[in-house]
């Protein structure tokens, strides 16, 4: 089945130790979203690639980066992460991002990874 | 500012009650609506969108949601809830640009 794949499911990272979280997607969708999502909270943009055009949301911190090297994959970097770094990261894709066509603005989800910091 | 607002943080009924969650939208010009659902522990699903056409969309699930242009409203509902339909409901709303602003997210918990 089509799908949006995230690894791993759970990592576990010390305080300032680099890590990374991947995502891959079978869909062939050209664009890839990461969100954030904290307990009890909505999912938050971090930034998206269509194809290979990056875009970052304005708020997104210098901490947080990423990288898309084919269709499929896309990965995001926290290149020093805090305790508030802690959260779901929620993987995305949609067909396109031009709004008003049904089949090219729907977003699917991955199943997250969640991120400790120790 | 673009945003999306859920009126219930927390709904508590029993089985076979009637559902309706709220969801308000502040947008200028073209809107797309969504309904994702997170049941414990599983990633997002989408329940239903509405892009444009008849204002009633049925979604998976039995719900449905309706889009009242002069409310900015786009509701879910559900005329009889099951235990498994207890899970986190996030209505979303995207404009031409594709990106999707999340309300706060409705907890639902159905008592069997």
């Amino acid at each position: 089945d089509a799908m949006v794949i995230q690894n791993p499911r759970y990592q576990v990272t010390q305080f300032g130790k680099p890590v990374t979280l991947s995502c891959s997607q079978t869909l062939n969708h050209n664009v890839m979203y990461w969100y954030q999502q904290k307990s009890s909270q909505a999912p938050k943009l971090l930034f998206h690639y269509y194809d290979k055009d990056f875009n970052n949301e304005a708020d997104t911190p210098d901490n947080f980066q990423s990288r898309r090297p084919n269709t499929s994959f896309c990965f995001l970097d926290i290149r020093s992460p805090g305790l508030g770094d802690a959260a779901m990261y929620l993987c995305a894709t949609s067909r396109d991002r031009v709004g008003g066509q049904e089949s090219t603005d729907t977003q699917y989800f991955g199943p997250g990874t969640r991120l400790t910091v120790l | 500012a673009q945003s999306v607002s859920q009126h219930n943080h927390h709904v508590i009924l029993s089985e076979a009650a009637s559902l309706e969650l709220g969801c308000n939208y502040s947008y200028g010009g073209t809107v797309n609506l969504f309904w994702y659902v997170q049941y414990p522990g599983q990633h997002l699903q989408l329940l239903l969108k509405y892009f444009s056409g008849d204002p009633l969309v049925k979604g998976i699930k039995g719900f449905e949601a309706e889009f009242i242009k002069s409310k900015f409203s786009f509701n879910l509902r559900k005329p009889s809830v099951q235990w498994s339909d207890t899970a986190e409901y996030f209505c979303a709303a995207s404009s031409n640009t594709g990106k999707l602003i999340f309300g706060q997210g409705t907890t639902l918990q159905v008592k069997p």
